[in-house]
């Protein structure tokens, strides 16, 4: 089993719509959960840390379900511009922590 | 503001040839990350510097060596690659590092090499 694990998609979805995408983690002792975008050929740009309690910034929201070591990223009122690949980022280990990415969910947002 | 240089944007080297690849930081981070990333993938890990020391190589083969000069630079020096050693390599840095379970990275722009 990988140790973070996403749907690779692609979602199609038009503009307007919510969407949600899901990422699970194998290592019970995770400590830190982040959701990159990645436009195509350009590097990972953060776009939010997720917290146990939860948080939203604008028409992105993400959560964390520890109990079953998932996270989650949704998405509301779909833009064009949100086409892209989002990736999750889980900081695991023991002795120095690693980030560790899933291998991305592509996005296509259409008119 | 959380700007990740890199140089060169694209890189085409010879098998024979040798290279470095360079990332700077000037956000006071202390921690330094090389990251490859093929196509269609996830980036992976390959090292991590933290305060200037080598802290984390994840097995990579010799052909690459990291180099830490300063708190702001990062040098990844290439030799006798192959050419499945094509990629985008990413530089990232955190604020603290390996040691810290909350750290958040930023991405420079990449290097895109091409291993002929």
């Amino acid at each position: 089993r990988k140790e973070v694990e996403q749907d690779p998609g692609p979602f199609n979805v038009p503009e307007g719509a919510t969407v949600a995408f899901n990422c699970t983690y194998s290592n019970s002792a995770s400590q830190s959960f982040f959701w990159y975008r990645q436009d195509c050929r350009k590097e990972p740009k953060l776009l939010m840390s997720v917290y146990s309690s939860g948080n939203e910034d604008g028409r992105f929201t993400a959560q964390l379900n520890r109990a079953s070591q998932y996270i989650s990223l949704l998405i509301r009122d779909s833009k064009l511009s949100d086409s892209a690949t989002y990736l999750c980022a889980v900081k695991t280990g023991t002795g120095g922590f690693k980030t560790i990415f899933g291998a991305g969910t592509r996005l296509f947002v259409k008119a | 503001d959380t700007e990740v240089t890199q140089t060169p944007k694209h890189l085409v080297m010879g098998m024979t040839n040798k290279k470095s690849l360079k990332c700077e930081q000037h956000m006071g981070h202390r921690a330094m990350y090389w990251y490859k990333q093929k196509a269609k993938k996830p980036p992976e890990l390959m090292f991590v510097y933290s305060y200037e020391k080598l802290s984390i190589n994840e097995s990579v083969p010799s052909r690459f060596s990291p180099e830490c000069p300063n708190s702001s630079l990062l040098n990844l020096h290439l030799h006798a690659l192959q050419p499945e050693d094509s990629a985008l390599y990413l530089c990232a840095s955190s604020q603290d590092g390996p040691a810290t379970n909350t750290d958040t990275q930023y991405f420079g722009p990449g290097t895109r090499l091409t291993v002929l």
